[in-house]
């Protein structure tokens, strides 16, 4: 399997409910980067947490970070329907590329 | 100022047949780098330039070639098409290295009969 692979594969929710997402991965990583990807469009970055680093916050989101199980979860606070994206964890292992995990699709219903 | 940008949006090619995918930015990234999606899958990292005048190979590099012609522009060329090149194909740019934040492209849909 993937270094990095989000679960759910997919989760659809209704707006204003929180939706949780996560990404498991396999060797240890300096930093850990979290993308989304709406429809038919480029991957825009959300938030990198470094290696050091437990839980960081941008506005709506919320990133955790446990290397000794080798995971991350991103929460969304407050889903809007303007948040339904596809959502990518990639992870920098040191070997000079980013591995992108298959994502989780997230559905927001209004 | 404009982010990434590629072209051509969409392609369509004979198998056999030569390309060139162009992707320029305006951020002043010393880094860029040619994904291809998938359906369903994430990102692979076909190329990557981490600086003007050098560019190494990815994880999937078979029937690319690439050129970082200056710091703004950085190229990927497939000499004869295949099928299984069928893919959406993202350029991205980034800072010094891939610890930094990257600036997606809004990709290319290739289609290879």
């Amino acid at each position: 399997s993937q270094q990095g692979e989000e679960d759910p594969q997919a989760l659809s929710i209704q707006e204003g409910e929180n939706a949780t997402m996560n990404c498991s991965y396999k060797t240890s990583i300096n930093n850990l980067q979290w993308y989304r990807q709406n429809s038919g469009r480029g991957l825009v970055h959300l938030i990198l947490i470094r290696s050091n680093e437990r839980e960081k916050h941008s506005g709506r989101l919320r990133v955790t970070l446990d290397t000794s199980k080798k995971s991350s979860s991103l929460l969304i606070t407050a889903s809007r329907a303007a948040d339904t994206a596809s959502y990518f964890c990639a992870t920098d292992t040191g070997r000079r590329a980013l591995t992108f995990g298959s994502g989780t699709r997230l559905q927001v219903q209004p | 100022n404009a982010g990434v940008t590629q072209t051509p949006k969409f392609q369509v090619l004979k198998t056999g047949q030569s390309m060139t995918l162009q992707c320029a930015q305006d951020m002043n990234h010393n880094s860029m780098y040619w994904y291809r999606q998938d359906p369903g899958m994430g990102l692979r990292l076909i190329y990557y330039s981490a600086s003007e005048g050098t560019t190494d190979k990815g994880e999937v590099p078979n029937g690319y070639n690439v050129s970082r012609l200056n710091k703004r522009e950085f190229s990927l060329r497939l000499e004869s098409a295949a099928p299984s090149q069928t893919s959406v194909y993202f350029c991205a740019s980034g800072g010094r290295d891939f610890t930094d934040t990257q600036y997606f492209g809004p990709g290319t849909r290739l289609t290879v009969l």
